[in-house]
């Protein structure tokens, strides 16, 4: 079975730099994905990890360890608008169901 | 290209009733994705969909079930209601080993 790890909250000011990490126990392990949840909307793709390193989209920039098990996402440069929950996701070797962590709900304030 | 869509955006029933959700994939997308989000918690996996068979379904009772059209539309069915069952249920669609999910804007099923 997979499991995955992050933190329940974070809060940060605008401007600011946030690391959100996520750590996972898989049986097999085919990458890590990240996504954004606004309050009452739907969960948007942010990014994914097939390899080891880091992948940068804009602001948001994510990492994955294999060795490690973990990975992060990085949010720069905050903004009011990035207050929301953001998940990690991990689909195994099999191709078997996406499953997300419990989520980090990220407040930004002025 | 339209997204994905579900319907009905909002659903009462009372407890020991059965409800029906249903999903609509984006166009040329075979998997389906089924997730229950109750209030404050995280997305729990309830059902995958793939060329109109069940793949892998989570930790949920019988009661929760579903199937896969040749059109590759989903239905989500929860017999016998309780009122732990109340949360917003989410479905996604992929396209075939792809890696990005692409969601719905869910159904909120409260019972009463």
């Amino acid at each position: 079975g997979q499991s995955l790890e992050q933190p329940s909250e974070v809060t940060a000011v605008e401007g600011a730099i946030v690391q959100i990490n996520c750590t996972y126990q898989t049986s097999g392990f085919y990458g890590l994905s990240w996504y954004q949840q606004h309050d009452g909307g739907a969960p948007t793709f942010l990014s994914y990890n097939g390899l080891d390193g880091l992948e940068e989209t804009g602001r948001f920039s994510s990492f994955l360890s294999r060795s490690d098990s973990y990975g992060y996402l990085l949010l720069q440069e905050l903004q009011m608008k990035d207050s929301a929950s953001y998940f990690c996701a991990v689909r195994d070797l099999a191709g078997t169901a996406l499953i997300f962590g419990k989520g980090t709900t990220l407040s930004v304030s002025s | 290209e339209a997204g994905v869509t579900q319907s009905p955006t909002h659903l009462i029933k009372t407890r020991g009733q059965q409800a029906t959700l249903r999903c609509s994939p984006i166009s040329g997308h075979t998997s389906v994705y089924w997730y229950q989000q109750a209030l404050g918690l995280g997305l729990q996996f309830l059902l995958w969909y793939d060329e109109g068979e069940e793949r892998n379904r989570g930790n949920f009772p019988p009661r929760f079930s579903g199937r896969q059209f040749p059109n590759y539309s989903s239905e989500l069915n929860v017999n016998a209601l309780e009122l732990e069952d109340s949360a917003l249920y989410l479905c996604a669609s992929t396209p075939v080993a792809d890696t990005e999910a692409f969601f719905g804007q869910g159904t909120r099923l409260t019972v009463v």
